[in-house]
């Protein structure tokens, strides 16, 4: 049973770095079955995106052009997590940030299986 | 980037109705990759169907998904209490994966 726990700031200051992390449990951030991504939500917005981490012999990273200038996931093998790094940050960085886990096992694509419990971040000073 | 648009914005129906949810993509989805979710208030959106057609571990057996290309539909044979939520198709075919708006299936 794959577990996600979310952690970090519900508010971040205009032009500060949001940093969030996202703990795995009943799997590895060093899988070769999945990739551990970042998705928003926010009633402007809808569901978006952000990126993801995986590893197939070597890591990989895969960012929206939206954020691709801001963004940086990175993988944690000692503590077996992933984590957000949004730098910048404006009013329209406000949303629920969730991690989860995409099933990418013998290099076919099965959907978002798991996912954190979300995170609200408000930008605002 | 794959445009997805679904219809419609909201569906009003009763408990025992059936519910067709249609999701447009912007260009074809690679491999059938489109996969529908289901999100409740205050929740994380819950895998139901993946590769289109196949049902997510746990989604019960009145959740059906079908499709190709640019056109996928998914359908709720019977409609049950816990059925009414909002819900989004995602195509994770190419890069970046895409969301759709989302159909909120509401109790008429």
């Amino acid at each position: 049973q794959v577990q996600l726990q979310q952690s970090g700031p519900g508010l971040v200051k205009p032009s500060q770095t949001l940093s969030l992390t996202c703990a795995i449990s009943g799997d590895s951030v060093s899988s070769n079955s999945a990739a551990w991504n970042w998705i928003r939500q926010s009633p402007s917005r809808g569901l978006e995106w952000l990126g993801r981490t995986y590893f197939k012999s070597k890591w990989y990273n895969d960012y929206a052009v939206s954020v691709k200038s801001r963004l940086t996931i990175k993988p944690d093998t000692s503590k077996n997590q992933f984590s957000l790094q949004l730098n910048s940050v404006t009013p329209e960085d406000t949303a629920v940030y969730y991690c989860a886990r995409e099933d990418i096992w013998n290099d076919g694509a099965y959907g978002f299986d798991n996912w954190g419990q979300g995170t609200m971040v408000t930008v605002s000073s | 980037e794959i445009v997805l648009t679904q219809s419609p914005g909201t569906l009003s129906l009763s408990p025992g109705e059936r519910a067709t949810l249609s999701c447009r993509a912007s260009q074809s989805v690679s491999s059938s990759y489109l996969a529908w979710y289901q999100q409740k208030p205050g929740q994380a959106p819950r895998l139901l169907i993946y590769g289109a057609s196949n049902r997510a571990t746990g989604t019960p057996d009145r959740f059906s998904g079908s499709g190709s290309g640019t056109d996928f539909t998914l359908t709720i044979s019977r409609l049950e209490p816990e059925d009414f939520a909002v819900y989004y198709c995602q195509q994770y075919g190419s890069s970046p994966r895409t969301f759709g708006q989302g159909t909120k299936v509401e109790i008429k």
